[in-house]
Order: structure tokens, then sequence, then C-alpha cells
């Protein structure tokens, strides 16, 4: 079976530039979550889609957004990038009723 | 105040010497506790899921226990392939199955 595919693994981009990052989960799973990885803040939740409905939500500005497809697959969308942007961004799937969460090997997002 | 605190951040041993992993947490009813071990450039991967007070899981060479206040991970004689980031999350009772996680013991283990 497929593991979560995250597309890309590396992004370069400068401030106030606006980002894409991608997410196919694990067939069959249809909650996705992204997170926020940073050395001083650790995994920060983001946004949880299920059934193409944003189910639960951080404590993030509005520059960051997401969406699900029917087919499942979640984008993620920052704008008007800041510096304290720079991260790792990791989605994590899961079956409906399953807690346990399986991960992508995330994005790096670099903003310069 | 951070609800799940790990301790702590950072651990060095011997091949062979075992220790112990803490995460302590402050819910006001605790739905799961979950171990995710984390490897340099990529995701948390699933270790372990703990329900109640009393319980321990096992896999390999970790073994997972639960309290009412922490969880431990116990690492008996490890190896360098066990050097990661062990991160520890909660589910609280009431409210969405979305996990609050501590910021991670870093584990390096020297052959």
């Amino acid at each position: 079976k497929a593991g979560v595919t995250q597309t890309p693994r590396y992004l370069i981009k400068t401030r106030g530039q606006q980002v894409t990052l991608s997410c196919s989960p694990i067939s069959g799973h249809r909650s996705v979550s992204w997170y926020q990885q940073t050395p001083g803040q650790g995994l920060q939740f983001l946004f949880e889609y299920f059934s193409e409905t944003q189910r639960n939500k951080g404590n993030f500005p509005g520059r960051f957004s997401g969406r699900q497809f029917s087919n499942s697959r979640s984008e993620m969308n920052v704008s008007t990038l800041e510096l304290g942007d720079s991260a790792l961004y990791l989605c994590a799937t899961r079956v409906a009723t399953n807690e346990k969460l399986f991960f992508g090997s995330g994005t790096q997002l670099s903003v310069l | 105040e951070d609800q799940v605190t790990q301790s702590p951040e950072a651990l060095r041993l011997q091949e062979g010497e075992s220790s112990s992993l803490n995460c302590s947490y402050t819910v006001s009813g605790l739905r799961g506790l979950f171990w995710y071990r984390q490897d340099p450039g990529k995701g948390p991967e699933f270790l372990f899921t703990l329900y109640s007070a009393g319980e321990e899981k096992e896999k390999e060479r970790l073994k997972a226990t639960l309290t009412k206040k922490e969880s431990f991970l116990h690492i008996t004689a490890p190896k360098p392939e066990d050097s990661a980031t062990y991160l520890c999350a909660v589910q609280e009772k009431g409210g969405s199955y979305i996990p609050t996680f501590g910021r991670g013991t870093s584990l390096i283990v020297h052959p």
C-alpha cells in the first residue's frame, strides 16, 4: 500500500510570495491533517479536512488555508509569506474512525 | 502552559545502555496517548497508543507505559539504529480527535 505522498519535498520562496503544497493520502483515508514543525515550537496543528470539509482548525492566521478534493487529495496554501513561515510542513492522514496518524515525509519550506 | 511536556530534550546513550524518556501531560481527561518516532528528513512514524493508566505496550527494544499523569518510553539495550526523535501526543476526552504533540526527545545512541 502506498504511503502518504507530499510534493514538493523542498521549496525556496521569498517574503511576500505565496506557496501551495500538495498531499495525497493513503487509499481509503478520508481525513487529512496539516502540521507545521519548527525546532522552536515542535508540531503545531494547522487544520483537518474530511470529505472536502474543514473539520478542525488550529491557531494560525488566515494566510494559511487549505482544501480537499473529492479524491481526498489535499492542498495547503500560504499567502504573503513571512520569514517565520520557514518550517517543515507535514501532512497526516487516517481512516475516519482510527486515531492513528500516518505522516508523509513533509515539504521543507524556506522563506528568504 | 504546555499540555504535553517531554524530557529530556536530548539524550545520548552508549549502545546497550538502557534508559527512559518521559512524557507528562495535563489534560482533564485522557482519550489516548501516542508515541511516534521521527527520523531526520522524514515524517513521524507511529509506535504505540495507550488508553488507560497501567497499560503497557512493547515493540522490540521499546516499552511504553502509562500513569494518570505521565508516560514513559523505556529503551532496553538500545542500538545505533534507535537514534531518532521520539514524540509524544495526547488526545483529550470531550474534544476533537486532534492530538497535541510534545516537542520531542532527540535520542542518539553511540556504537
